[in-house]
C-alpha cells in the first residue's frame, strides 16, 4: 500500500517568512494533488502536478514534482496569516485505485 | 452553484443511536465519496459511488451504510453509533473519478458519547 509522508507535521512562522513543506512516497506517484484545509472547513484543491520535474506557481505558492515522481514540495514565499491551514497531499493509491491522503502539515502564520 | 453541502454541521449521539449524515452536490458529478478525518490519521475513505445506484466500500466501511438513488444525493448512515466513530466526516464529489480532483463539503463534526 502506498503511504504518503508529509513533513514537517507542524510549522509556526512569522508573517513574511518563507517555508517549504514536503510530501514523499515509497512508490512512484501517477500524479499528485495538493489541498489546503482551513479550520472548520473542507479541503480545497490548490494544484495537481503530473509530470516529473514539473513546477507550478500559484501566486506566492510554488509546487514542485520530483524528477522520479516519488516526492513533491510546496514552497510559500512571504507567508501571510491567510496561508494558515492544514496542507494535504494526495495521490492515487497504487493497486487500490483510490485517493490516498497524507497526514498533512499544519501551518500557523503569526502576524 | 452551492457546490457540495452537508448537514448537520455538528452532531452529538449516544452509543447505539443511529443517524444519517446528508450530502448533496449540484455540479452533476458522477463520483461521490465519504471520508473521515481523525487527528494524525489523515483522510480515510469510507464508501464511494461511481454513479446513481452504484456504491462500493472504501478503506474503513464497517459501521456505515450508503445509498445513491440520485446523482445529487449521497447520504451516509451510521447504524449503531460507537465512540470510535467520533470524527469529522467529509463528503466529496468529482467530475473525473474517485481518485481525481475532489470537491469537498464543509464537514460534519460527530461526537459519540
Amino acid at each position: 500500500t502506498q503511504l504518503l509522508e508529509q513533513s514537517p507535521q507542524f510549522l509556526s512562522i512569522q508573517e513574511g517568512e518563507n517555508l517549504t513543506v514536503y510530501c514523499n512516497s515509497s512508490s512512484v506517484f501517477s500524479s499528485l494533488q495538493w489541498y489546503r484545509q482551513e479550520p472548520g472547513e473542507g479541503p480545497v484543491l490548490l494544484v495537481t502536478v503530473v509530470t516529473g520535474g514539473e513546477v507550478k506557481k500559484l501566486k506566492r505558492l510554488t509546487f514542485q514534482f520530483g524528477d522520479a515522481r516519488k516526492d513533491s514540495s510546496l514552497h510559500i514565499t512571504a507567508a501571510q496569516p491567510g496561508d494558515t491551514g492544514l496542507y494535504l497531499c494526495a495521490s492515487r493509491g497504487g493497486a487500490t485505485n483510490k485517493l490516498i491522503f497524507g497526514t498533512g502539515t499544519l501551518l500557523a502564520v503569526q502576524p | 452553484n452551492a457546490g457540495v453541502t452537508q448537514t448537520p454541521k455538528f452532531q452529538v449521539l449516544k452509543t447505539g443511536q443511529s443517524m444519517t449524515l446528508q450530502c448533496a452536490q449540484d455540479m452533476n458529478h458522477e463520483y461521490m465519496s465519504w471520508y473521515r478525518q481523525d487527528p494524525g490519521m489523515g483522510l480515510r475513505l469510507i464508501h464511494y459511488s461511481v454513479g446513481a445506484g452504484i456504491t462500493d466500500q472504501g478503506e474503513v466501511p464497517n459501521g456505515y451504510n450508503v445509498s445513491r438513488s440520485t446523482t445529487e444525493d449521497f447520504p451516509l448512515r451510521l447504524l449503531s453509533a460507537a465512540p470510535s466513530q467520533t470524527s469529522v466526516y467529509f463528503c466529496a464529489s468529482s467530475y473525473d473519478g474517485i481518485a481525481a480532483e475532489q470537491y469537498f463539503g464543509p464537514g460534519t463534526r460527530l461526537t459519540v458519547t
